[in-house]
């Protein structure tokens, strides 16, 4: 069964630390993607990439950064984590462009900034 | 915005019974998809719907596109407790980079 796997479920982290979150596909995907979910904001896209070393921004990448430095694995940076981050973080996969393919989802990474 | 509206934002049903939840968009699109979440848990690729289609089926999910209306509407027949998520629409437009964008979800109760 193909997988999206997000290497943390739950995350408690201070103000201040660089945090980062972790996501691997197996399925050699071409194309992943970091979103935050919020009540009442629904599902807003931070970065995506569409190949190695490649990242392109999403609509709101403020205070965020990403790294892909092999096909299966995206990681998502808080530089400098602060409140009004603590959301779900969900990543996602697909093989072709959003026009012709789903997406493959994580479980999401539920984080807590104190 | 483009991202898309489902109506309603919740609906509480019996088991057995039809769920219907609608979505609305406001520029053209390249296809529109529909995903589940349970509770906590990420979002499941439900299926999807190219602009040039009318109808889709999907075991008991029927999900129709009327792009003059900008519209779509996702169906759950013979519902059962399992289905109790949310259900979010998504849209990739043809003006936004092939991006997806996601509405803000129905949450669909199913009463035992």
């Amino acid at each position: 069964d193909v997988k999206v796997t997000q290497s943390s479920r739950y995350l408690v982290k201070r103000t201040g630390e660089k945090v980062f979150l972790e996501c691997v596909q197996d399925m050699d995907h071409e194309n992943m993607f970091w979103y935050r979910q919020d009540p009442g904001l629904g599902l807003r896209l931070i970065y995506f990439s569409y190949d190695v070393k490649m990242k392109e921004k999403g609509d709101i990448p403020e205070g965020y950064s990403v790294s892909r430095e092999k096909k299966e694995r995206f990681s998502l940076i808080l530089e400098s984590a602060s409140t009004n981050q603590t959301s779900m973080y969900l990543c996602a996969s697909s093989l072709a462009g959003p026009g012709y393919d789903g997406y493959t989802f994580g479980s999401g990474t539920r984080l807590t900034v104190v | 915005s483009q991202q898309g509206e489902e109506d309603p934002q919740a609906l509480s049903i019996q088991e057995g019974e039809n769920a219907t939840m609608n979505c609305s968009y406001k520029t053209s699109i390249n296809n529109l998809q529909w995903y589940r979440q349970n509770s906590g848990r990420g979002l499941v690729h439900l299926i999807l719907i190219r602009s040039n289609e009318r109808e889709k089926h999907s075991g008991r999910l029927r999900v129709t596109l009327d792009t003059s209306k900008k519209s779509s509407s996702l169906l759950i027949t013979a519902s059962r407790a399992a289905d109790t998520a949310s259900y979010f629409c998504a849209t990739v437009h043809n003006n936004a980079g092939n991006m997806l964008t996601f509405g803000g979800g129905t949450r669909l109760m199913v009463k035992p």
